[in-house]
């Protein structure tokens, strides 16, 4: 079963506006990442938050981690259009004994 | 921009030919991993692999095989192709105990 549920699937939103995408998972986790995705290209890892971790900032970049809710969430503030893109969480479980598990991501466009 | 590189980029072959996939990466990461995803889709593992002569299958039922006989080389090979196999195949390296992955560019392949 999937263990990462990213919310909501797609997002439609105004550029210079803040985008929030959450992610939500079953099982106690080593690590959570958070992927991007350009159309028809691989995937860029974006930012990694480690379970003992609550927030992490990294640019326009802010990831919270509630490991008592199983949920994370990824804020990218003052949104471009070049930020249109699929974006994934993805959980290690294992302390890297076993792949990451990718959640279905989440759709976001930016209109200029 | 990682270095890990994929091959073709686009292929288009007919029902029941053969194909190989490849992949080669030059971090020297001992995690190769090989994931199939429809555009604009989730990814599923289909194999990985954890260092030489080592290999696992994934998560998706898959007809391919892989082998990993160096560091750096990790291919992939479809015995027999067939319209279902119509996908995009991410190749994806990883390093350390953060497990995160690094990703190709990806092979858009289509079987007529």
């Amino acid at each position: 079963s999937q263990q990462g549920e990213e919310d909501p699937q797609a997002l439609s939103i105004q550029e210079g506006e803040n985008a929030t995408m959450n992610c939500s998972y079953k099982t106690s986790i080593n690590n959570l990442q958070w992927y991007r995705q350009n159309s028809g290209r691989g995937l860029v890892h974006l930012i990694l938050i480690r379970s003992n971790e609550r927030e992490k900032h990294s640019g326009r970049l802010r990831v919270t981690l509630d490991t008592s809710k199983k949920s994370s969430s990824l804020l990218i503030t003052a949104s471009r259009a070049a930020d249109t893109a699929s974006y994934f969480c993805a959980t290690d479980v294992n302390s890297g004994n076993t792949p990451l598990v990718f959640g279905k991501g989440t759709r976001l466009s930016v209109i200029a | 921009e990682a270095d890990i590189y994929q091959t073709p980029r686009y292929l288009v072959i007919g029902t029941g030919k053969k194909i190989t996939l490849e992949c080669s990466q030059t971090m020297g990461h001992d995690k190769m991993y090989w994931y199939q995803q429809d555009p604009g889709m989730e990814l599923h593992l289909i194999h990985y692999s954890y260092g030489v002569n080592s290999t696992e299958k994934g998560d998706l039922s898959s007809e391919s095989t892989v082998s990993r006989i160096r560091t750096e080389h990790f291919p992939l090979t479809l015995e027999s192709a067939r319209p279902s196999h119509t996908s995009q195949y991410l190749c994806a390296s990883g390093k350390g105990g953060y497990n995160e992955q690094f990703f190709g560019p990806g092979t858009r392949l289509t079987v007529l």
